[in-house]
């Protein structure tokens, strides 16, 4: 069954630090790879996806994440985080098709505090 | 321009009332989707709607009845809820194929039932 591990709870960094936030999915194709942003009581904001291609794919607010098959994985990064960074990531795999509608499958999510 | 969006922002009801929520895109996209999100915890996906007929209810209470209207406009009609079902609740939008089902999302509803 198709599936997303973010197995990192909780990160804490220091503003000005790099950052790597860990995805894993499971998925019997190839995956279409999304990841989201959420602020407090906000709605989810997509920082960037991968379809195919180069496995480096750069995002909107200097985001960027690289595919690795290998690894089934699907790695956030950004090498200076800022206090504004501070949110709710989620990993989400797809397409899961239902209905004649594609599904994604969300991760639980990784929270970023960021220390001043 | 990729904008959803919701209203209301806020809603409080008692467990009596009937209310409405709305959810707007207008990007020409062919799917729209209803999700509830509790604290703490990922979009949970309710409804989908794909060119305006019902293809996905996951298996959610008959106390939320989704409608859509037309191609740019989707509701959640709210019935007798229980104050387990306050929460987050989130529209969003896809092209579907073409896009490879990315999902654009609203603002969302924070919903209180008393």
């Amino acid at each position: 069954a198709q599936s997303v591990t973010q197995p990192d709870i909780h990160i804490t960094v220091s503003e000005g630090a790099s950052l790597e936030l860990r995805c894993n999915y499971s998925y019997g194709a190839t995956p279409y790879l999304f990841w989201y942003v959420q602020s407090p009581g906000q709605g989810l904001q997509l920082l960037l996806k991968y379809f195919s291609g180069d496995t480096l794919v750069q995002g909107i607010k200097g985001f960027e994440a690289e595919f690795k098959r290998s690894q089934s994985s699907f790695n956030l990064r950004k090498p200076s985080v800022h206090w504004s960074d501070a949110a709710e990531y989620f990993c989400a795999v797809g397409p899961l098709t239902q209905g004649g509608s594609e599904k994604l499958v969300f991760g639980k999510g990784t929270k970023l505090t960021v220390n001043p | 321009d990729t904008e959803v969006t919701q209203t209301p922002k806020h809603l409080v009801m008692g467990m009596t009332n009937k209310k409405s929520l709305k959810c707007e895109q207008h990007m020409g996209h062919r799917a729209m989707y209803w999700y509830k999100q509790k604290a703490k915890k990922p979009p949970e996906l309710m409804f989908v709607y794909s060119y305006e007929k019902l293809s996905i209810n996951e298996s959610v209470p008959s106390r939320f009845s989704p409608e859509c209207p037309n191609s740019s406009l989707l509701n959640l009609h709210l019935h007798a809820l229980q104050p387990e079902d306050s929460a987050l609740y989130l529209c969003a939008s896809s092209q579907g194929p073409t896009d490879r089902g990315t999902q654009y999302f609203g603002p969302g509803t924070r919903l209180t039932v008393l």
